[in-house]
């Protein structure tokens, strides 16, 4: 079946521009976690979901950063009033019940001027 | 709190030959799951090979190996043959169940030379 995909995957905003990357898992998957990618860093988690509980929110870097999953599949983080140190790949990655792996998407590269 | 250290932030070898990469993590917990993952040049992650703490036998996959010092807090890559397509940055990451989110060191860039 399909990968986890990811839209859009190139966005340049204004800083202080609202934003919202989207990220379909794999059909199936309960469990969903995004990852922020600075320039030459390694991924760095954000938060994950279980179905539509959002259970660990602890790495969202501040109350500007906001993610639903709101019917447990297709999910949403939301970035609003972007400044510049959010400029970074985003990363979505799911997994199915039991698996300790997770696949990834191919990311969403924000950039803000 | 969970810290995953590479200490090789680039690597070469040449085609045909064998490198190792290096990872040490340190962690206060007895079960836990290491991998390591291959992030080619604007394409997506994917995971190379994985390995469970609990498990002494070291994991291989093909051309991939890793050498688990669990003492130690040691989790080193071997790729023996290297080839064109392996040039990539590689990331360890540690992971403390089947829903954990996952920790990441920074990750080694491996150059293949002919």
């Amino acid at each position: 079946g399909a990968g986890v995909s990811q839209s859009p995957r190139y966005k340049v905003a204004k800083r202080g521009q609202d934003v919202a990357l989207r990220c379909d898992p794999i059909s199936g998957h309960v469990s969903l976690f995004w990852y922020q990618q600075a320039l030459g860093q390694g991924p760095e988690f954000l938060t994950y979901f279980q179905n539509e509980a959002q259970l660990d929110k602890s790495g969202l870097p501040s109350d500007r950063f906001f993610a639903e999953r709101p019917e447990g599949s297709v999910s949403t983080l939301k970035i609003q009033r972007t400044q510049q140190e959010d400029s970074a790949v985003y990363l979505c990655a799911s997994s199915s019940p039991g698996d300790w792996t997770q696949y990834f998407g191919p990311g969403t590269r924000l950039l803000v001027l | 709190a969970q810290t995953v250290t590479q200490s090789q932030p680039e690597m070469s070898v040449q085609e045909a030959e064998t490198v190792t990469l290096s990872c040490t993590y340190d962690t206060s917990e007895s079960d836990y799951y290491l991998f390591w993952h291959k992030q080619p040049p604007s394409r997506q992650m994917i995971l190379v090979i994985r390995q469970e703490a609990y498990k002494q036998q070291n994991a291989t996959e093909n051309r991939f190996s890793v050498n688990f010092q669990k003492a130690a807090k040691s989790f080193s890559l071997k790729i023996s043959d290297s080839q064109l397509g392996d040039a990539a940055m590689y990331f360890c990451a540690y992971g403390t169940g089947t829903a954990s989110k996952l920790t990441f060191g920074t990750g080694t860039r491996l150059q293949v030379t002919l």
